[in-house]
């Protein structure tokens, strides 16, 4: 079946990495994607990576994908206060099914 | 502005009623998704529509239902046969159902 897993907590120091890791079971998903929630807020949306690719990178971010693994990390450079947070990450299916893990809740702190 | 909104922010429930949340998006988007947050976990899909006047049920749609009679809106109705609906409900929108999806700010229902 389709399951997703993540750790439920990191802290970090500011100006350090951060590195949220996610693990799946199914790998016939067309796309991952990493959002992230503030505290009473909806979620943000914030890289995606298509299913064949390994490596994603958006100014701070870095998305990993290792397919045989079924491993998906992201990771934020120089982490500042304002990245606390639940980072999620989602499998997205044929059809437009989306399967959330838990949630990582960030700490940072300074 | 372009955006997903959802209203009210807090609501409140007695036992034995029914409550409807409200979602509306002026992104033109074809497709709309409702989800469902507790404490500690990821979202999970109540419904979702890709078309107006058509839905289809998600993986826990009991005690639930919908309507989708404008693009812009997605109206969730949170009946009494939901026994625990205490949660924080999120509604997205995408362009199609292979688009990512954007959320609104969501709705935090409680009960009396």
């Amino acid at each position: 079946g389709e399951d997703v897993e993540q750790s439920l907590f990191l802290s970090v120091r500011e100006g350090d990495s951060s590195v949220i890791n996610c693990t799946y079971t199914d790998s016939s998903s067309t796309y991952l994607y990493w959002y992230k929630q503030e505290p009473g807020a909806g979620l943000q949306l914030l890289t995606y990576i298509f299913s064949n690719m390994d490596m994603k990178q958006d100014q701070r971010l870095t998305v990993l994908l290792n397919k045989k693994d079924k491993h998906l990390s992201l990771r934020i450079a120089d982490t500042q206060t304002g990245d606390s947070a639940i980072y999620f990450c989602a499998e997205k299916f044929q059809g437009g099914k989306l399967i959330f893990g838990q949630g990582t809740e960030l700490s940072v702190k300074p | 502005d372009g955006g997903i909104t959802q209203s009210p922010k807090y609501l409140f429930r007695k036992e034995g009623q029914n409550v409807t949340l409200s979602c509306e998006q002026n992104l033109n988007h074809d497709a709309m998704y409702w989800y469902r947050q507790d404490p500690g976990q990821g979202l999970r899909l109540i419904y979702y529509s890709q078309i107006v006047n058509d839905f289809q049920k998600g993986d826990i749609a009991e005690g639930y239902s919908v309507s989708r009679e404008k693009k812009e809106s997605f109206p969730l109705t949170v009946t009494s046969a939901q026994k625990n609906p205490t949660a924080f409900y999120l509604c997205a929108s995408s362009r199609g159902p292979d688009q990512p999806q954007h959320f609104g700010d969501g709705t935090r229902l409680s009960i009396l």
